[in-house]
């Protein structure tokens, strides 16, 4: 079982700050790396998948950046509203995992008013 | 309505019994996963299929049987359930096995 690591576990942020957080994984036999949204009684929605190493994806106010070499992503938001409090999930896949990924613990953010 | 469904939405059921929890999806995905919520965890993976007839272990198969005879459909049997089943089980889907995945509602199942 490869370990994948979210980190902080939670953090609350001013609505209109900014903030980030980490996914690392093993850098070994990279495939792919899958960010989701996960509102409180919903399912989880995919933001991005990354395949590059220096790979950089943007949805809205929403980024994440790649490094497969050094095996970590970051996640930034940019001015935080409450509508982005949710938990961030990454998920890692290996080219020897066929299909299955690896889901971190998630980071639980809440954007406070 | 195109997307993917999960049935039952609750389930309560007792030590031992037999429960299958049913997902469907129409968009014709080739790959269906199956997912249970654990605190500390995130989600682990059960099983996943790459197509009707294939099927394969994920993290946590043990106590779970899984069939695909069918594209659409990705049933998940607990043969005899247990109190450690207790949890939120997500089906998924996505076109290639790399693919974004789509979610279903989840199945909220309670062992007693």
């Amino acid at each position: 079982i490869l370990n994948v690591e979210q980190s902080p576990q939670s953090l609350h942020v001013q609505e209109g700050d900014s903030t980030n957080f980490t996914c690392s994984f093993p850098s070994s036999n990279f495939y792919a790396l899958h960010w989701y949204r996960w509102e409180t009684a919903k399912s989880p929605e995919a933001l991005f998948v990354m395949t590059l190493n220096g790979d950089e994806k943007k949805k809205g106010r929403i980024s994440a950046t790649l490094n497969t070499k050094e095996g970590y992503s970051y996640l930034y938001i940019k001015g935080s509203q409450p509508e982005d409090s949710a938990t961030y999930l990454c998920a890692f896949m290996t080219t020897d995992s066929w299909g299955k990924l690896q889901f971190g613990a998630g980071t639980q953010v809440v954007v406070t008013p | 309505d195109a997307g993917i469904t999960q049935s039952p939405r609750y389930k309560i059921t007792e030590t031992g019994r037999q429960v299958t929890l049913m997902c469907h999806q129409t968009w014709s995905h080739s790959y269906m996963f199956w997912y249970r919520q654990d605190l500390g965890h995130g989600l682990r993976l059960i099983y996943y299929s790459a197509a009707a007839d294939i099927t394969d272990k994920g993290e946590v198969p043990d106590g779970y049987v899984v069939s695909r005879s069918k594209t659409e459909n990705f049933p998940l049997t607990l043969e005899s359930a247990t109190r450690s089943q207790t949890s939120v089980y997500f089906c998924a889907s996505s076109e290639i096995q790399s693919d974004e995945q789509f979610f279903g509602p989840g199945t909220r199942l309670t062992v007693l």
